[in-house]
C-alpha cells in the first residue's frame, strides 16, 4: 500500500464547478496534512494545511480531515481555468520520522 | 526576492562532469530540504538539513553529496549522474523540522537537470 494515496486523474471539471480532490494515508500517526498546487514545469505551492479533523475553510478551498477514516480532501468551489494543475496531498507525522509524504498527485483540468 | 531561490534553473551535463545545484532561502526557515521531483512519481525526499545539521538520508545515492554552510544555504553537489537521474530537483525550507515544529513546505522554482 502507498502510504499517500491520490487518483492520478485527470480530473475535469466545468467552469464554475465544485473540484473534490480526495487523498488516503497509511500511517495512522500522521498529524499534519497540506495541499500543494503545482502548475506544469513549476514547483509545488502550498495552498492549504489541516492538522485536526473536520473543515477548514480559506476562501475557495476547503480542506476536509477524517483520521479515523484516513482520509483528507480538498474542495475548489467556482472552480476556474486557472485552477488546472496537479495537486499534491502531503502528509507528516511522527511514526514516519516528521518526514513529509507526498502523493503522486491528481491532475485536474477546468474546462472553459 | 521571492522566499527560496535555486540556480540554475536548468542544467544539462555529462555523465562525467561534476556540477552544483544551489538553494537559498530568505525566510529565516531553520531547515532545508532537496527533493528530486520524476515523471509520474512522487516527490522523493533525498536529503534535511535542521539547524545545519544532516538529520535525513534517504538512500541516495553517494554520487548526490549535499552541503548546509548555513541555514540560508544548500548545496546539491553531482558527480557521474547517470541518465535516469535527469529530473527536476527541488529545494525547500521549513520553519523547524520534527516534533513541535511547523513542517509547511515553501519550494524552489526548481533545477531542471537532463544528464546525457
Amino acid at each position: 500500500q502507498k502510504e499517500v494515496e491520490q487518483n492520478s486523474g485527470p480530473l475535469s471539471v466545468p467552469e464554475g464547478a465544485i473540484a473534490s480532490l480526495n487523498c488516503t494515508y497509511s500511517d495512522r500517526g500522521s498529524q499534519s496534512f497540506f495541499w500543494y498546487r503545482q502548475y506544469s514545469g513549476k514547483s509545488p505551492e502550498l495552498i492549504m494545511s489541516i492538522y485536526s479533523n473536520g473543515d477548514k475553510e480559506d476562501g475557495r478551498f476547503t480542506a476536509q480531515l477524517n483520521k479515523a477514516s484516513q482520509y483528507v480532501s480538498l474542495l475548489i468551489r467556482d472552480s476556474q481555468p486557472s485552477d488546472s494543475a496537479t495537486y499534491l496531498c502531503a502528509v507528516n507525522g511522527e511514526t514516519g520520522g516528521f518526514k513529509t509524504i507526498f502523493g503522486a498527485g491528481t491532475r485536474l483540468f477546468v474546462k472553459a | 526576492e521571492t522566499g527560496v531561490t535555486q540556480t540554475p534553473r536548468h542544467l544539462v551535463m555529462g555523465m562525467t562532469n561534476k556540477k552544483s545545484l544551489k538553494c537559498e532561502q530568505h525566510l529565516g526557515h531553520n531547515a532545508m530540504y532537496w527533493y528530486k521531483q520524476s515523471a509520474k512519481k512522487p516527490l522523493e525526499l533525498m536529503f534535511v538539513y535542521s539547524l545545519e545539521e544532516r538529520v535525513e538520508n534517504n538512500s541516495v545515492p553517494s554520487r548526490f553529496s549535499p552541503e548546509c554552510p548555513n541555514s540560508s544555504h544548500l548545496f546539491l553537489h553531482l558527480h557521474t549522474l547517470q541518465p535516469e537521474d535527469s529530473a527536476l530537483y527541488l529545494c525547500a525550507s521549513s520553519q523547524d523540522y520534527g516534533a513541535g515544529g511547523f513542517t509547511e513546505a515553501f519550494f524552489g522554482q526548481g533545477t531542471r537537470l537532463t544528464v546525457v
